[in-house]
C-alpha cells in the first residue's frame, strides 16, 4: 500500500515560470514531510522539509505547502531554472523513523 | 557530516548468481541504516531498515536479505538473483543522526540482472 503518492509522473515548465509538484499521503500519523531531488545515476539529495505544525516553509526559490485536512503537500519552484530538471520525490517518516517515498515526478525545465 | 560509501557503482550479473552490495558510513556512530531500491518507472522502495548491529527489519518479502555485521556497515545480499532484482540500490542514513533528520543517500549501485 503506497502511503505517499505522486500522481504526476512528469512535468514540463518553461524557464522562469513556476513549477508545482504535488504529493498526497494516506497516513494521518505522518508529522514531517520532505522533498528530495534526484539526478540520474546519483542518490537523492534533500531539498526542503516541513513539520505538520506549519503550513508553509520557504527556502530561497523553493516553498513547500502542507494542507493537513486534504493530506496534500506541494513543492513550488520559482523561478524555475534548467538546472532544476530532475526527478523530485516527496517522503515522510513513520513513528519508527522508516521513510516512505512517493513514485517521483520528473521535472523538465525548458530553456 | 557523514559520508556513505557504496560499491560497486555498477554491476551486471546473470540470473541465478549471488549478490553482495556493501555500504559503509563514516562520520557517525550507531546510525539507523536503510536499503532502498529504485526500479525502472517506480519510486524509492524501502527494502531493509536497521537500528543497530544484527538488527534488521524487512519491509517487503523478496529475494534479498540484509545484514549489519558492524555498526557502520550494511550489506545487501542474494543467493540467486532474479531478473526482477534489477534496479538502482541506495543506502541511506539520517543526517545528522536524530529522530527528525532528513536521510542522506549514497551514490547507489546500478544492478542489471541478465
Amino acid at each position: 500500500d503506497q502511503q505517499v503518492k505522486q500522481n504526476s509522473p512528469s512535468l514540463s515548465v518553461q524557464e522562469g515560470r513556476i513549477s508545482i509538484l504535488n504529493c498526497d499521503y494516506t497516513n494521518s500519523m505522518f508529522d514531517y514531510f520532505l522533498w528530495y531531488k534526484k539526478y540520474p545515476a546519483e542518490g537523492p539529495t534533500f531539498l526542503i522539509s516541513i513539520s505538520s505544525i506549519k503550513d508553509k516553509n520557504e527556502d530561497g526559490r523553493f516553498t513547500v505547502f502542507l494542507n493537513k485536512s486534504a493530506k496534500h503537500l506541494s513543492l513550488h519552484i520559482v523561478p524555475s531554472q534548467p538546472g532544476d530538471s530532475a526527478v523530485y520525490f516527496c517522503a515522510a517518516p513513520n513513528t519508527g523513523n522508516q521513510f516512505y517515498f512517493g513514485t517521483g515526478t520528473s521535472l523538465t525545465v525548458i530553456p | 557530516s557523514q559520508t556513505i560509501h557504496q560499491w560497486p557503482a555498477t554491476l551486471v550479473q546473470p540470473v541465478g548468481s549471488p549478490l553482495s552490495l556493501e555500504c559503509t558510513v563514516e562520520g557517525t556512530s550507531n546510525p539507523n541504516l536503510y536499503w532502498y531500491r529504485q526500479a525502472a518507472g517506480r519510486g524509492l522502495q524501502l527494502l531493509f531498515y536497521s537500528v543497530g548491529i544484527g538488527q534488521i527489519s524487512s519491509e517487503v518479502p523478496q529475494n534479498l536479505s540484509a545484514s549489519r555485521p558492524q555498526d557502520r556497515q550494511f550489506i545487501l545480499s542474494s543467493k540467486k538473483l532474479l531478473l526482477s532484482d534489477s534496479g538502482f540500490y541506495l543506502c541511506a542514513c539520517p543526517t545528522p543522526a536524530g529522530v527528525r533528520s532528513p536521510l542522506h543517500f549514497g551514490n547507489g549501485t546500478r544492478l542489471t540482472v541478465t
